[in-house]
C-alpha cells in the first residue's frame, strides 16, 4: 500500500493563478481531509469529505474548492492564488476503526 | 471538541523515558484522547489513543487520569529519532467528520 499520496511536493505560483493539489489514498478510507500548516502553527482544517459525493467546509475554507467523485481521490483547488495561501498542505484519510488519520507527506506551495 | 493545554517544549536525554503531559479539563464523556507527532516537516503520525483506560502499543504508553482531565504520553526509551512536535488532541470517535484541533503541541528535543 502506498498510503496517502500527494502531488506535487513543491509548487510556486504567481498571484491569480489557479492550480490543483492532488491527493490519493489506496486504503479504501471513507473520510478524507485537507489541512494547511503555516510556520510555527498547528494544522488547520480546510475541507473534508465523509464519502464520495459528500464534502464540507472546515475552519479555513475560503479560497479553496474540493470535490470527491471517487473514494480514492480528494483534490484541492485554488481558483485564484493569493500570497496568504503560501503554506504547507497536508491531505489525510481515516478508516472506520481506531480513529487513526493517515497523512501524506505534504505539498509546499509558495504564492508570489 | 475540548481544548488541550501542553507545555511548548521539553527536553529528554536519549535512553530515558519521555513523559509528555496534556491537560484537557473540559473533555466530554464521549471524547477520546489522541496523540500524534510531527517530525520536522513531515506529515503528522498517529501514535496512540484512549478513552478511559491506559493504553500501550509498540510506540508509546498513554496514561489517562481517573477523572479524564489530564493524560501523559510516555515514550519509554527515547531516541534521537523521537525529536518531534507532539500533539495531544481530544475528539469524538473515529470517522465523525470532526476536525482534529492540533494546537501548537509540545516540541520534544531528545539529546545525546
Amino acid at each position: 500500500n502506498a498510503g496517502v499520496t500527494q502531488t506535487p511536493k513543491f509548487q510556486v505560483l504567481k498571484t491569480g493563478q489557479s492550480m490543483t493539489l492532488q491527493c490519493a489514498q489506496d486504503m479504501n478510507h471513507e473520510y478524507m481531509s485537507w489541512y494547511r500548516q503555516d510556520p510555527g502553527m498547528g494544522l488547520r482544517l480546510i475541507h473534508y469529505s465523509v464519502g464520495a459525493g459528500i464534502t464540507d467546509q472546515g475552519e479555513v475554507p475560503n479560497g479553496y474548492n474540493v470535490s470527491r467523485s471517487t473514494t480514492e481521490d480528494f483534490p484541492l483547488r485554488l481558483l485564484s492564488a493569493a500570497p496568504s495561501q503560501t503554506s504547507v498542505y497536508f491531505c489525510a484519510s481515516e478508516g472506520t476503526s481506531a480513529g487513526e488519520l493517515f497523512f501524506g507527506e505534504g505539498s509546499r506551495l509558495t504564492v508570489l | 471538541d475540548a481544548k488541550t493545554t501542553q507545555p511548548p517544549s521539553m527536553d529528554c536525554a536519549e535512553g530515558r523515558a519521555a513523559n509528555l503531559p496534556c491537560n484537557h479539563s473540559t473533555i466530554s464523556g464521549n471524547e477520546y484522547v489522541y496523540w500524534y507527532r510531527q517530525i520536522h516537516s513531515q506529515g503528522p503520525q498517529y501514535i496512540i489513543h484512549g478513552l478511559k483506560n491506559n493504553e500501550t502499543n509498540e510506540m508509546a504508553s498513554l496514561i489517562i487520569t481517573e477523572d479524564r482531565k489530564s493524560s501523559t504520553l510516555i515514550l519509554p526509551h527515547a531516541t534521537l529519532r523521537d525529536t518531534a512536535v507532539y500533539y495531544c488532541i481530544v475528539r469524538v470517535g473515529s470517522n465523525s467528520g470532526y476536525a482534529l484541533n492540533f494546537g501548537k503541541g509540545t516540541s520534544l528535543l531528545v539529546t545525546p
